[in-house]
């Protein structure tokens, strides 16, 4: 059964902690991505990655952090230093980023600061 | 100017009408387009994908590209309730590694 993981589904981060959240495909896809949603907003790319061991930022990658050590994986840590962490984190894959290609999306993280 | 543009709605229609949804983009180089449905609290799925002028049919969903007015439209024909959701417009360009993505219309069929 193909498609992409992403755990927790909700996750509480206290002030000053470090969260990562969980993001897995079968897909076989080279490219994966994280977004952020807040509420009545688009879709803001943090980062992404088209190839193993390499990643970009996106449009507001700061306070955030990445690895892509596997094809399959791409874990995003929330740091200290994001101070409004508090959204709807989306994972998505697709085959190859250079092409403009579809995007498809994990179920979701809500990550909540208490 | 936002790149991507859409009418953040709320659209109501009624049951079984027609629901035309309607995105704007500015990048004139921008070579694939896409429509994704996001239920409340969900996660956005796939509905359709449009990458020549004209239009794509799937089922009850329409997609019409004109690439010289830069607009992509989505038609739902025989609009159900289950259709209320939220729809992205997202935009690609070969060679950007990057798809942007709309706001989103909300939209609300009427029983």
């Amino acid at each position: 059964d193909g498609g992409i993981t992403q755990s927790p589904k909700y996750l509480f981060r206290k002030e000053g902690q470090n969260v990562t959240l969980s993001c897995e495909q079968n897909l076989n896809h080279d490219a994966m991505y994280w977004y952020r949603q807040d509420p009545g907003q688009g879709l803001r790319l943090i980062y992404y990655s088209q190839i193993v061991n390499d990643f970009q930022k996106g449009d507001i990658a700061e306070g955030y952090s990445v690895s892509r050590e596997k094809k399959e994986s791409f874990p995003l840590t929330v740091t200290s230093a994001q101070k409004n962490p508090t959204a709807f984190y989306l994972c998505a894959s697709s085959r190859d980023a250079r092409k403009g290609e579809t995007q498809y999306f994990g179920p979701g993280t809500r990550l909540l600061v208490l | 100017q936002k790149e991507v543009e859409q009418n953040s709605g709320p659209l109501s229609v009624p049951e079984g009408a027609i629901a035309s949804l309607n995105c704007t983009y500015s990048d004139r180089g921008s070579q694939s387009f896409f429509w994704y449905r996001q239920y409340s609290g969900k996660s956005p799925e796939l509905i359709m994908s449009i990458y020549s002028n004209g239009d794509k049919e799937d089922g009850r969903f329409t997609a019409q590209l004109n690439k010289a007015s830069q607009y992509v439209s989505l038609l739902i024909r025989d609009s159900q309730p289950s259709d209320s959701a939220t729809y992205l417009c997202a935009v690609g360009h070969f060679g950007n590694e990057k798809l942007t993505f709309g706001t989103g219309t909300r939209l609300t069929i009427i029983p």
